[in-house]
């Protein structure tokens, strides 16, 4: 069974940083590219990026283009998601989604979330 | 890269149908067929329905069925069932610096 695991979230005052992780299981890891999407408190979905099976290719919305950053770890079957210079606007729900089939965007596969608040 | 347009809900009777718009431009909706749509129940995670305009994954009940039409992607649930009840998302594929962008999201309710 395919399966995502995310942690790393929490609370973070204005112009921090986190980091994102996202486990995988279930999959060849390395066959599928991985996004990263949001959900602010009682609000719509929003793509944030994209990383390709390899790693290298990588892809940002440009709400957070200059400020996150995408890597993947293949053997340890991990996503990452750097987060800079955050801002109350960051504040979501942050989910990552394996890629559909071969291709990097549209999604099969989601895991449960991670809660990034971003307050002082 | 502004969210496709949604209509904010849309209701039905059990056993009826509903038609969910989703409105983009010629960058987006009207330039790709690579729209897809996403259940979301609440406190769960998206649930892909429908990709590439028309395709359902394996799994998804074929009373759930998209089509398109220039600018504007629509997705219709026939014979609706209290189950169905859920958050609607469409996304597609785009020209612009952000390469993929979600609809602003429709609430169904089963009446």
């Amino acid at each position: 069974e395919v399966q995502f695991l995310e942690s790393g979230g929490g609370l973070v005052q204005p112009g921090g940083s986190l980091r994102l992780s996202c486990v995988a299981s279930g999959l060849t890891f390395s066959s599928y590219a991985m996004s990263w999407v949001r959900q602010a408190p009682g609000k719509g979905l929003e793509w944030v990026s994209v990383i390709s099976g390899s790693g290298a290719s990588t892809y940002y919305a440009d709400s957070v283009k200059g400020r996150f950053t995408i890597s993947r770890d293949n053997f340890k079957n991990t996503l990452y998601l750097q987060m800079n210079s955050l801002r109350a606007e960051d504040t979501a729900l942050y989910y990552c989604a394996k890629g559909l089939d071969y291709r990097l965007l549209d999604y099969d596969y989601w895991g449960q979330g991670t809660l990034v608040t971003v307050s002082s | 890269q502004s969210a496709l347009t949604q209509p904010a809900s849309v209701s039905g009777s059990p056993g009826q149908s509903i038609t969910i718009s989703c409105t983009g431009t010629s960058s987006d909706v009207g330039r790709f067929n690579y729209v897809s749509w996403y259940q979301q129940r609440p406190g769960k995670a998206p649930k892909l329905m429908i990709y590439d305009v028309t395709n359902r994954p394996s799994g998804v009940s074929n009373r759930f069925s998209g089509s398109k039409s220039g600018n504007t992607a629509s997705l219709t649930i026939s014979g609706l069932q209290p189950e169905d009840e859920a958050d609607y998302y469409c996304s597609s594929y785009t020209s612009t610096s952000t390469p993929y962008v979600f609809g602003t999201g429709t609430k169904v309710t089963v009446l």
